[in-house]
């Protein structure tokens, strides 16, 4: 059974730092990619970032460019998202997604997500 | 950016009927859409995905089709557990992006 299990997320202050992961099992990490999407609270699904299976190719939102980093640990089967210089509106439940197969493939298994919440 | 935009934003519907949810892209796309079911801000499920295809486990009372800009979810009797929200998604492109979503309510 695919399984995504995210974590990292807490209160942090305007132009603060957090690093959100995601535990995979249940399959081959390493030929899948993988992404990451938000949802602000009582709003619609964004898009965050896209990570390729070997971590060689990655795809950022323009609102996030810049100041989110993706990355992936094979060893560990983990995703990351390093976020810096958060805003307000960037309080959010950050999704992980892993893909049908490539990057260009639709969500096929998300995870249950880890609330971000940007506030002094 | 490709826009995708849903009808409707909201409707109610009773048990047994059919259901219709529209997405229209703002650009091509060929047939890289796809559907997901949300509820309460708990994980999105995926349905349905290029545009026609049938994610494995969901029911058949599921469907999807188009192609290019225009596309559509079909609801063929409406179960009580078929309540949320529902997003259509491109993947042709960066940025990825969704519709705004449609909230679906049993009378």
């Amino acid at each position: 059974e695919v399984q995504l299990l995210e974590s990292g997320g807490d209160l942090v202050q305007p132009g603060g730092s957090l690093r959100l992961s995601c535990a995979a099992s249940g399959f081959n990490f390493n030929t899948y990619a993988m992404s990451w999407v938000r949802q602000a609270p009582g709003k619609g699904l964004e898009w965050v970032s896209t990570i390729d299976s070997r971590g060689l190719r990655t795809f950022y939102a323009d609102s996030v460019k810049g100041r989110f980093t993706i990355s992936r640990d094979t060893s560990k089967s983990t995703l990351f998202l390093q976020m810096n210089s958060l805003r307000a509106d960037d309080t959010a439940v950050y999704f992980c997604a892993r893909h049908q197969a490539t990057l260009n493939e639709h969500f096929q298994h998300w995870g249950q997500g880890t609330l971000v919440t940007v506030s002094s | 950016d490709i826009q995708m935009t849903q009808s409707p934003s909201s409707l109610s519907a009773s048990v047994g009927d059919r259901v219709t949810i529209t997405c229209r892209a703002s650009q091509g796309i060929r047939n890289s859409l796809a559907w997901y079911q949300q509820k309460s801000e708990k994980a999105p499920k995926s349905l349905i995905y290029s545009a026609s295809s049938l994610e494995s486990g969901v029911p058949s009372r599921f469907s999807g089709s188009g192609s290019g800009t225009d596309f559509t979810l079909t609801i063929s009797g409406l179960q009580p557990e078929d309540f949320g929200t529902y997003y259509c998604q491109q993947y042709n492109s960066y940025p990825y992006t969704f519709g705004q979503g449609t909230k679906l309510e049993i009378k």
